[in-house]
């Protein structure tokens, strides 16, 4: 049992540069997340999938898409990618959406530079 | 917008004390407390979760909720070097489009030995 497991766990992109972040969970949760993590702004919500074939914006969409591949699969796409976007991305997944005891369990980031 | 304050620290304590940290949050609908530790270069860990009004224990953990104040704090009995690392606080609120979680920048807790 892996948990959540996110490819690649470093990368570094020229500005303009498109590529795609890989988040997959074997827990057979329901929802899945992206955040961004910056130093002194905590996490930050891009996006998230409550469920399969659903996806909705979070606190920071913009310069992102994502899609929900499957119950298993949350991948997250920069198509231009820009120095601000320079951050350590975080995926989670958490076991039923809905309801009041919902917990997140992370993935172990992917630290991604834009030059 | 909803927020999730806590204190940045850095909170140093020396090994063996309580070290308490707080966090307050804006949002009067919601419904579930999370306290997360984050080693340096490390993903979030989930420590405790806490839904009612109260203390709850786990070992050397206790997390405090006050819907009424909007406040919910943790405390680490016997403080360990291993404790030391960023401590975030979560929240969870219910939207009709699902479950949200809003963090906090988190607190930086150095145990000296």
């Amino acid at each position: 049992n892996a948990g959540v497991t996110q490819t690649p766990k470093f990368q570094v992109l020229k500005t303009g540069q498109s590529m795609t972040l890989q988040c997959a969970q074997d827990m057979n949760h329901n929802s899945m997340y992206w955040y961004r993590q910056d130093p002194g702004m905590g996490l930050r919500l891009i996006y998230y999938s409550a469920s399969e074939g659903t996806t909705d914006k979070g606190e920071v969409p913009n310069g992102y898409n994502v899609s929900r591949l499957n119950k298993r699969e949350f991948s997250l796409r920069l198509e231009s990618a820009a120095p601000s976007q320079t951050s350590v991305y975080f995926c989670a997944s958490s076991d039923h959406a809905g309801s009041s005891t919902d917990t997140q369990y992370f993935g172990p980031g992917t630290r991604l530079t834009v030059l | 917008q909803k927020e999730v304050e806590q204190n940045s620290g850095p909170l140093s304590v020396p090994e063996g004390a309580i070290a308490s940290l707080n966090c307050t949050y804006s949002d009067r609908v919601s419904q579930s407390f999370f306290w997360y530790r984050q080693y340096s270069g490390k993903s979030p860990e989930l420590i405790m979760s806490i839904y009612s009004n109260g203390d709850k224990e786990d070992g050397r953990f206790t997390a405090q909720l006050n819907k009424a104040s909007q406040y919910v704090s943790l405390l680490i009995r016997d403080s360990q070097p291993s404790d030391s690392a960023t401590y975030l606080c979560a929240v969870n609120s219910d939207s009709n489009t699902g479950n949200q979680f809003y963090f906090g920048t988190g607190t930086s807790l150095t145990v000296i030995p």
